[in-house]
């Protein structure tokens, strides 16, 4: 079965940029979850999905941060306008519809911000 | 809110040898489950170990089993027969029946030769 699938795996931009992250769940999970890894702060919950719908967002920084999910198979994470500190390793990851079921993670997207 | 805390930042181990990973967390709810994750340098988050609070006998899979202290709150990770591929971030984390996740913010484990 393929797992979570995140594009782009690297994304070198200028501040100021849009950025864009993509998000493939694991078909029926109905979860879907972002996080942000960084040295200083962790692993942070930004948003998560449930069943497409937005579930809890009080995890996104600001305003310049923005998350959809338009189907039950894919999902984007914007940054507009990017600044340095966004720089991160940022995760998307699912799980199905039970409380028992883990998450599953992505490989990660490695964002820089110049 | 869930909280779940990892008090050692760090921790090392001799190869072959037995590592005890702590993690304790904050709830008010009877019905969570309970999940260590792995993080090796290639960064991927891989699933180590899960355990159902209403389950009182403690999870094993091969030579990771935790030690669940549901009164006390508790949920260590050990590790027998370390072996360098053991090396990595290891995250302890709750689910809510809400299934909201919440993670510690992870323990270092370096594994010596």
């Amino acid at each position: 079965d393929a797992g979570v699938i995140q594009s782009p795996r690297h994304e070198v931009t200028e501040m100021g940029q849009e950025v864009t992250l993509r998000c493939k769940p694991i078909s029926g999970h109905n979860s879907l979850f972002w996080y942000r890894q960084t040295m200083m702060r962790g692993l942070e919950l930004l948003i998560y999905f449930n069943n497409n719908v937005p579930i809890d967002d009080s995890g996104m920084p600001e305003d310049r941060f923005s998350a959809k999910m338009p189907n039950a198979s894919f999902s984007t994470l914007k940054i507009q306008p990017s600044e340095p500190r966004d720089s991160a390793v940022y995760f998307c990851a699912s799980s199905g519809g039970r409380a028992s079921q883990p998450q599953h993670f992505g490989d990660g997207t490695r964002l820089s911000i110049l | 809110a869930q909280t779940v805390t990892q008090s050692q930042p760090e921790m090392s181990v001799q190869e072959a040898e037995t590592v005890t990973l702590s993690c304790t967390y904050d709830t008010s709810e009877s019905d969570y489950y309970l999940f260590w994750y792995k993080q090796p340098p290639s960064r991927q988050m891989i699933l180590v170990i899960r355990q159902e609070a209403y389950k009182q006998q403690n999870a094993t899979e091969n030579r990771f089993s935790v030690n669940f202290q549901k009164a006390a709150k508790s949920f260590s990770l050990k590790i027998s027969d370390s072996q360098l591929g053991d090396a990595a971030m290891y995250f302890c984390a709750y689910r809510s029946a809400k299934y909201q996740f919440y993670f510690g913010t992870g323990t270092s484990l370096t594994v010596i030769p």
